[in-house]
């Protein structure tokens, strides 16, 4: 059974850093791209980057080019995305979500992790 | 960037009536070379993470009740519960993934009247 679990609840002060964990279990990590989406609250969920298993290649939103990091432990099974000089707007629960196509992208998604709940507070 | 505009923002339907959902692309998410419909629909209850219902606009996830179905093409799509069942109360988001970055519809609340 497919399971992806992403790290605890995190509160940072605006300026700092935070990276965000998600573990894999029940499939063959290697052969599945994983992207980073994230829900603010009250607005709509926002796609912020895509690592792809097949290529190796990652891919970023232009709105958070600058700023993040998506990361990839295959020994572990874990994907990470870090996420630099935070602010107040940066609130949000942040979801790890697999790629739904094996060794290439689909763009869809078919498991989700649970969410981490990131606030940004001075 | 594709705009993903959904509408209703909410609605209240009894049990057992048709709900009907849109969504409309800033432009087509059809790819001409394959003819596919680069739209997915998501199910997303409190709480939770989102779940895959529909995608390529009509074909229906593995284990997903035949009551969902997506239909649509190129700019204009519908997501449709043919009877709305307790367990349906969620927000629904449709999605493209023709390009980059991938973007969501706003969502759509549907509610028991």
């Amino acid at each position: 059974q497919v399971h992806l679990v992403q790290s605890g609840a995190e509160v940072k002060k605006p300026g700092a850093s935070v990276k965000v964990s998600c573990k894999a279990s029940g499939y063959t990590f290697s052969r599945y791209s994983m992207h980073w989406v994230r829900q603010a609250p009250g607005e709509r969920l926002e796609w912020m980057g895509w690592i792809n298993a097949g290529t190796g290649n990652i891919r970023y939103s232009q709105k958070f080019q600058d700023r993040v990091t998506i990361t990839r432990d295959t020994s572990a099974s874990t994907d990470y995305m870090e996420l630099s000089s935070l602010r107040s707007e940066d609130t949000a629960i942040y979801f790890c979500a697999r790629d739904y196509r094996t060794m290439d992208l689909s763009g869809y998604f078919d498991y989700w992790g649970q969410g981490t709940l990131l606030t940004v507070s001075s | 960037d594709i705009v993903m505009t959904q509408s209703p923002d909410s609605l209240a339907v009894s049990l057992g009536e048709r709900v009907t959902i849109s969504c409309k692309s800033s432009q087509s998410v059809l790819y001409t070379s394959n003819t596919k419909n680069y739209l997915a629909w998501y199910q997303q209850k409190p709480g939770q993470p989102p779940k895959l219902l529909i995608y390529w606009a009509s074909t229906r996830e593995s284990g997903v009740p035949d009551r969902f179905s997506g239909s649509g093409s190129g700019t204009d799509f519908t997501l449709t519960i043919s009877s709305l069942q307790a367990e349906d109360v969620a927000a629904y988001y449709c999605q493209q993934y023709l390009s980059t970055p991938l973007t969501f519809g706003g969502g759509t609340k549907v509610e028991i009247k």
